[in-house]
């Protein structure tokens, strides 16, 4: 019954490294979100898209980047990982129109050494 | 830019006691959201409640909302060492493609 899915659930990388992080929903969903969760931050939004190939930058963007090329993926890129990126990460997801109930994945913790 | 602020940050109380967790957000909303959090979890949603009601009940779960006072509460009613969690409020300013803003999180524990 699982309904967004991300690839993977523990990450170590180190700096400098190339980072994707994969987020897949399979409930026809045209919007898609990446947040990061900071302890005493909360959750705070990277990026979104409202449709494939559409993307729009949240509150914090700067370092990440992200791609939609599929309807159902979503994908977070940091091009050179920092130190300062390790964060829990979550994807989610919803309908585009009506009451705007996010669904989340589990989360991908990433650890940048 | 984040809205919506919880409070307490943390809450401790007995098993079968309520549990009431405050919300607090800037902005005219179009509906508010109440999200849980198990300890390295995804978010997931509780209970929404649009701007035209002040009361939403689903379970032991009761919501309020003061537009005038930009305020909501999240009441869980006799609670349960598996209501331990964190609870986040979330406000949506209008309706379509809005990013929900989140507050920073009320973290319940529940002790048997």
């Amino acid at each position: 019954d699982v309904k967004v899915t991300q690839s993977s659930r523990y990450l170590v990388k180190r700096t400098g490294e190339k980072v994707f992080l994969e987020c897949v929903q399979d409930m026809d969903h045209e919007n898609m979100f990446w947040y990061r969760q900071d302890p005493g931050l909360g959750l705070r939004l990277i990026y979104f898209s409202y449709d494939v190939k559409m993307k729009e930058k949240g509150d914090i963007p700067e370092g990440y980047s992200v791609s939609r090329e599929k309807k159902e993926r979503f994908s977070l890129i940091l091009e050179s990982a920092s130190t300062n990126q390790t964060s829990m990460y979550l994807c989610a997801s919803k309908q585009g129109s009506g009451a705007n109930v996010l669904t989340f994945g589990a989360g991908s913790r990433l650890t940048v050494l | 830019s984040q809205q919506g602020e919880e409070d307490p940050q943390a809450l401790s109380i007995q098993e079968g006691e309520n549990a009431t967790m405050n919300c607090s957000y800037k902005t005219s909303i179009n509906n508010l959201q109440w999200y849980r959090q198990n300890s390295g979890r995804g978010l997931v949603h509780l209970i929404l409640i649009r701007s035209n009601e002040r009361e939403k009940h689903s379970g032991r779960l009761r919501v309020t909302l003061d537009t005038s006072k930009k305020s909501s509460s999240l009441l869980i009613t006799a609670s349960r060492a598996a209501d331990t969690a964190s609870y986040f409020c979330a406000t949506v300013t209008y309706s379509g493609n809005t990013p929900l803003v989140f507050g920073k999180g009320t973290r319940l524990s529940v002790i048997a």
